[in-house]
Protein backbone atom coordinates (compact mmCIF):
# COMPACT_ATOMS: atom_id res chain seq x y z
CA UNK A 1 0.00 0.00 0.00
CA UNK A 2 1.57 3.23 -1.11
CA UNK A 3 2.37 5.80 1.46
CA UNK A 4 3.96 9.00 3.12
CA UNK A 5 7.62 8.89 3.95
CA UNK A 6 9.45 11.56 6.44
CA UNK A 7 12.87 11.95 6.71
CA UNK A 8 14.64 12.04 9.40
CA UNK A 9 12.88 10.48 12.29
CA UNK A 10 14.58 12.55 14.83
CA UNK A 11 16.51 15.88 14.41
CA UNK A 12 18.16 17.86 16.73
CA UNK A 13 19.52 20.98 16.22
CA UNK A 14 20.85 24.32 18.03
CA UNK A 15 18.92 27.16 18.55
CA UNK A 16 19.16 29.77 15.25
CA UNK A 17 20.28 26.74 12.52
CA UNK A 18 18.22 26.12 9.71
CA UNK A 19 16.69 22.77 9.62
CA UNK A 20 15.27 20.85 6.10
CA UNK A 21 12.53 18.76 6.78
CA UNK A 22 12.10 15.98 3.58
CA UNK A 23 8.58 14.80 2.71
CA UNK A 24 7.98 11.91 -0.07
CA UNK A 25 4.35 12.06 -0.94
CA UNK A 26 2.07 9.34 -1.89
CA UNK A 27 3.20 9.15 -5.79
CA UNK A 28 -0.29 10.19 -7.51
CA UNK A 29 -1.23 12.79 -4.93
CA UNK A 30 -1.73 16.23 -6.15
CA UNK A 31 -1.89 17.97 -2.51
CA UNK A 32 0.88 18.12 0.05
CA UNK A 33 0.70 19.60 3.44
CA UNK A 34 2.89 19.95 6.84
CA UNK A 35 0.70 20.12 10.36
CA UNK A 36 2.88 19.85 13.56
CA UNK A 37 2.14 18.89 16.98
CA UNK A 38 3.66 20.20 19.94
CA UNK A 39 3.98 17.59 22.85
CA UNK A 40 0.48 17.20 24.18
CA UNK A 41 -0.80 19.10 22.72
CA UNK A 42 -3.60 19.12 19.00
CA UNK A 43 -2.21 18.76 15.99
CA UNK A 44 -1.65 21.96 14.03
CA UNK A 45 -1.91 22.69 10.36
CA UNK A 46 0.91 24.79 9.12
CA UNK A 47 0.57 24.84 5.22
CA UNK A 48 -0.64 23.52 2.46
CA UNK A 49 0.43 23.64 -1.44
CA UNK A 50 -0.71 22.47 -4.83
CA UNK A 51 0.23 23.59 -8.05
CA UNK A 52 4.03 24.37 -6.90
CA UNK A 53 2.49 27.52 -4.61
CA UNK A 54 0.95 27.39 -1.25
CA UNK A 55 -2.39 27.15 -1.35
CA UNK A 56 -2.80 28.49 2.24
CA UNK A 57 -1.52 28.86 5.60
CA UNK A 58 -1.57 29.27 8.68
CA UNK A 59 -0.18 32.05 11.68
CA UNK A 60 2.24 29.85 12.44
CA UNK A 61 3.82 29.20 9.26
CA UNK A 62 5.92 33.08 9.22
CA UNK A 63 8.41 34.04 6.91
CA UNK A 64 11.48 31.35 9.11
CA UNK A 65 8.86 28.82 7.00
CA UNK A 66 9.05 27.75 3.39
CA UNK A 67 8.32 24.82 1.42
CA UNK A 68 9.13 23.35 -2.00
CA UNK A 69 8.76 20.75 -4.44
CA UNK A 70 12.19 20.46 -5.32
CA UNK A 71 11.62 17.82 -7.95
CA UNK A 72 8.97 15.23 -8.86
CA UNK A 73 8.74 13.23 -5.72
CA UNK A 74 10.16 15.47 -2.61
CA UNK A 75 8.41 17.72 -0.85
CA UNK A 76 10.46 19.86 2.03
CA UNK A 77 9.60 22.27 5.08
CA UNK A 78 12.31 24.27 5.82
CA UNK A 79 12.43 26.64 8.90
CA UNK A 80 15.50 29.17 8.47
CA UNK A 81 16.59 29.69 11.94
CA UNK A 82 15.04 27.39 14.73
CA UNK A 83 13.50 28.73 17.85
CA UNK A 84 13.31 26.30 21.54
CA UNK A 85 9.46 26.86 20.36
CA UNK A 86 9.98 25.12 17.20
CA UNK A 87 10.06 21.74 18.97
CA UNK A 88 7.50 19.73 17.76
CA UNK A 89 6.46 16.58 15.78
CA UNK A 90 6.23 17.85 12.15
CA UNK A 91 4.00 15.43 9.81
CA UNK A 92 3.48 15.68 6.01
CA UNK A 93 0.12 14.93 4.33
CA UNK A 94 -1.21 14.05 0.89
CA UNK A 95 -3.95 13.86 -0.39
CA UNK A 96 -5.03 12.97 -4.53
CA UNK A 97 -7.91 13.88 -6.63
CA UNK A 98 -9.39 17.11 -7.27
CA UNK A 99 -12.75 16.33 -6.34
CA UNK A 100 -14.53 16.05 -2.64
CA UNK A 101 -14.16 13.71 -0.02
CA UNK A 102 -10.29 13.13 -1.14
CA UNK A 103 -8.55 12.04 1.77
CA UNK A 104 -5.34 13.27 3.22
CA UNK A 105 -2.78 10.36 4.07
CA UNK A 106 -0.35 11.26 6.82
CA UNK A 107 3.51 10.36 7.29
CA UNK A 108 5.04 8.98 10.42
CA UNK A 109 6.53 12.34 11.46
CA UNK A 110 9.63 13.88 11.91
CA UNK A 111 10.48 14.91 15.60
CA UNK A 112 12.53 18.55 15.69
CA UNK A 113 14.52 18.80 18.77
CA UNK A 114 15.70 22.88 19.24
CA UNK A 115 18.41 22.66 22.02
CA UNK B 1 -14.87 24.40 8.86
CA UNK B 2 -17.70 22.41 11.00
CA UNK B 3 -16.71 22.36 14.67
CA UNK B 4 -16.95 19.21 15.88
CA UNK B 5 -17.67 17.90 19.74
CA UNK B 6 -16.52 14.37 21.14
CA UNK B 7 -16.26 12.42 24.30
CA UNK B 8 -12.68 13.09 26.28
CA UNK B 9 -11.94 9.46 27.11
CA UNK B 10 -13.67 6.15 26.99
CA UNK B 11 -12.54 2.91 28.44
CA UNK B 12 -13.41 -0.57 27.30
CA UNK B 13 -12.66 -3.91 27.65
CA UNK B 14 -10.51 -6.32 25.04
CA UNK B 15 -13.29 -8.04 22.69
CA UNK B 16 -16.11 -5.47 23.27
CA UNK B 17 -17.55 -3.26 20.46
CA UNK B 18 -16.68 0.74 21.21
CA UNK B 19 -18.99 2.81 19.89
CA UNK B 20 -17.62 6.76 19.60
CA UNK B 21 -19.91 9.76 18.77
CA UNK B 22 -19.53 12.97 17.25
CA UNK B 23 -21.26 15.93 17.30
CA UNK B 24 -21.24 18.56 14.22
CA UNK B 25 -24.73 20.16 14.04
CA UNK B 26 -23.02 23.10 11.53
CA UNK B 27 -21.82 20.57 8.88
CA UNK B 28 -22.46 21.97 5.43
CA UNK B 29 -23.45 19.92 2.23
CA UNK B 30 -20.08 19.44 0.83
CA UNK B 31 -18.82 18.31 4.29
CA UNK B 32 -17.43 14.70 4.36
CA UNK B 33 -16.85 13.13 7.75
CA UNK B 34 -13.16 11.10 8.38
CA UNK B 35 -12.11 9.67 11.41
CA UNK B 36 -8.29 9.26 12.05
CA UNK B 37 -6.39 7.32 14.43
CA UNK B 38 -3.22 7.99 15.95
CA UNK B 39 -0.67 6.92 18.96
CA UNK B 40 2.14 8.49 20.68
CA UNK B 41 4.69 10.14 18.37
CA UNK B 42 3.04 8.81 15.72
CA UNK B 43 1.02 10.51 12.40
CA UNK B 44 -2.79 10.96 12.36
CA UNK B 45 -4.08 7.60 10.44
CA UNK B 46 -6.96 7.51 8.27
CA UNK B 47 -9.70 5.43 9.52
CA UNK B 48 -13.40 5.52 7.35
CA UNK B 49 -15.08 8.46 5.74
CA UNK B 50 -18.49 8.87 4.86
CA UNK B 51 -21.10 11.24 3.73
CA UNK B 52 -24.35 9.72 4.80
CA UNK B 53 -25.87 6.05 6.01
CA UNK B 54 -23.61 3.90 6.85
CA UNK B 55 -19.88 2.76 5.37
CA UNK B 56 -17.93 -0.26 6.26
CA UNK B 57 -14.36 -1.18 5.82
CA UNK B 58 -12.32 -3.77 7.79
CA UNK B 59 -11.31 -1.85 10.61
CA UNK B 60 -14.62 0.08 11.11
CA UNK B 61 -18.09 1.36 10.62
CA UNK B 62 -19.51 4.62 10.11
CA UNK B 63 -23.01 5.66 11.38
CA UNK B 64 -24.35 8.73 9.99
CA UNK B 65 -27.82 9.58 10.16
CA UNK B 66 -30.07 11.47 7.99
CA UNK B 67 -29.49 14.75 9.23
CA UNK B 68 -25.86 14.59 9.33
CA UNK B 69 -25.60 16.14 12.96
CA UNK B 70 -24.00 13.79 14.13
CA UNK B 71 -21.80 10.08 13.40
CA UNK B 72 -20.78 7.26 15.46
CA UNK B 73 -17.56 5.21 14.89
CA UNK B 74 -17.86 2.10 15.50
CA UNK B 75 -15.31 -0.57 16.28
CA UNK B 76 -15.96 -3.95 16.52
CA UNK B 77 -14.30 -6.78 19.17
CA UNK B 78 -11.51 -4.08 20.67
CA UNK B 79 -8.02 -5.57 21.82
CA UNK B 80 -5.25 -3.78 23.80
CA UNK B 81 -3.77 -2.16 20.36
CA UNK B 82 -6.69 -0.41 19.67
CA UNK B 83 -6.06 2.22 22.59
CA UNK B 84 -4.91 5.32 20.36
CA UNK B 85 -6.57 8.67 20.00
CA UNK B 86 -9.67 8.71 17.96
CA UNK B 87 -10.40 12.21 15.84
CA UNK B 88 -13.72 12.94 14.29
CA UNK B 89 -13.08 16.00 11.22
CA UNK B 90 -16.13 17.65 9.59
CA UNK B 91 -14.89 19.13 6.08
CA UNK B 92 -13.92 18.77 2.42
CA UNK B 93 -11.31 17.02 2.94
CA UNK B 94 -9.72 16.78 -0.29
CA UNK B 95 -8.21 20.14 -0.27
CA UNK B 96 -8.86 22.19 2.68
CA UNK B 97 -6.87 22.05 5.90
CA UNK B 98 -7.46 19.67 8.65
CA UNK B 99 -8.43 21.29 11.83
CA UNK B 100 -7.57 18.61 14.52
CA UNK B 101 -9.47 18.85 18.14
CA UNK B 102 -8.61 17.41 21.41
CA UNK B 103 -10.17 13.55 19.77
CA UNK B 104 -10.79 11.17 22.24
CA UNK B 105 -8.68 8.90 24.25
CA UNK B 106 -9.58 5.17 23.76
CA UNK B 107 -7.86 3.13 26.96
CA UNK B 108 -8.57 -0.90 26.30
CA UNK B 109 -7.84 -2.90 29.15
CA UNK B 110 -7.35 -6.79 29.18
Amino acid sequence: EPEVTQTPSHQVTQMGQEVILRCVPISNHLYFYWYRQILGQKVEFLVSFYNNEISEKSEIFDDQFSVERPDGSNFTLKIRSTKLEDSAMYFCASSGRTGRGDTQYFGPGTRLTVL
Amino acid sequence: LAKTTQPISMDSYEGQEVNITCSHNNIATNDYITWYQQFPSQGPRFIIQGYKTKVTNEVASLFIPADRKSSTLSLPRVSLSDTAVYYCLVGDAGFQKLVFGTGTRLLVSP
